[in-house]
């Protein structure tokens, strides 16, 4: 199985500021044939399912904000979200489609 | 807009089976392949078992192979966990969602408690 790891564990952030989460995998997710990553990050709020936030790797989902953002191929990459909101309070987890099983990350939880 | 209904969780003991089921509508269920995922309490994300949208291909975590069979029936737009020698491991929230990875969540799952 592909074994995704994110870092930090935990994050806190002031408002306003700039918040950045890793994820790196065990191996390569980028598909040759199409040139994709086959990575999302999906954000949990407390009490709430998980909400899809960016799709192959970069590709952010219709509705959510452009301060979210993502980066990063092959076994690398960073979800970036810039002028930190309060609804910004989340667990973020990355996740790699590449190959089943399908694998997340441990999570990351991201404070004020 | 994605709905997706979750149902079948319950209390039960080790050793024994529970059926989740997952009722779904706004979208073609015919065309998309369907994932369950499970969060037990505190804990993050796990990806149990997906199966495709004609049901040809199914796939599990190594936690439930061989425990857990995913099913479907296109006719009623519903997705199927059948979980069998149950583990007090397997105590989680189970969700089910659309596609096989980069998934779209529309319920509040279902719970699974695993306990004499």
């Amino acid at each position: 199985d592909i074994v995704m790891a994110q870092s930090p564990d935990s994050l806190a952030v002031s408002l306003g500021e700039r918040a950045a989460i890793n994820c790196k995998s065990s191996q390569s997710v980028l598909y040759s044939s199409d040139n994709k990553n086959y990575l999302a990050w999906f954000q949990q709020r407390p009490g709430q399912p998980p909400k899809l936030l960016i799709s192959w790797a970069s590709t952010r989902e219709s509705g959510v904000p452009d301060r979210f953002s993502g980066s990063g191929s092959g076994t690398d990459f960073t979800l970036t979200i810039n002028s930190l909101q309060p609804e910004d309070v989340a667990v973020y987890y990355c996740q790699q489609y590449y190959r089943a099983p399908v694998t997340f990350g441990q999570g990351t939880k991201l404070e004020i | 807009e994605v709905h997706l209904v979750e149902s079948g969780g319950g209390l039960v003991q080790p050793g024994g089976s529970l059926r989740l089921s997952c009722e779904v509508s706004g979208f073609i269920f015919g065309r998309f392949d369907m994932s369950w995922v499970r969060q037990a309490p505190g804990k993050g994300l796990e990806w149990v078992s997906g199966i495709s949208a004609d049901a040809g291909s199914k796939y599990y975590a190594e936690s439930v192979k061989g425990r857990f069979t995913i099913s479907r029936d296109n006719s009623k737009s519903t997705v199927f966990l059948q979980m069998k020698s149950l583990k007090v491991e397997d105590t989680a929230r189970y969700y089910c969602a659309r596609d096989l990875g980069m998934n779209t969540f529309g319920g509040q799952g279902t719970l699974v408690i695993v306990s004499s």
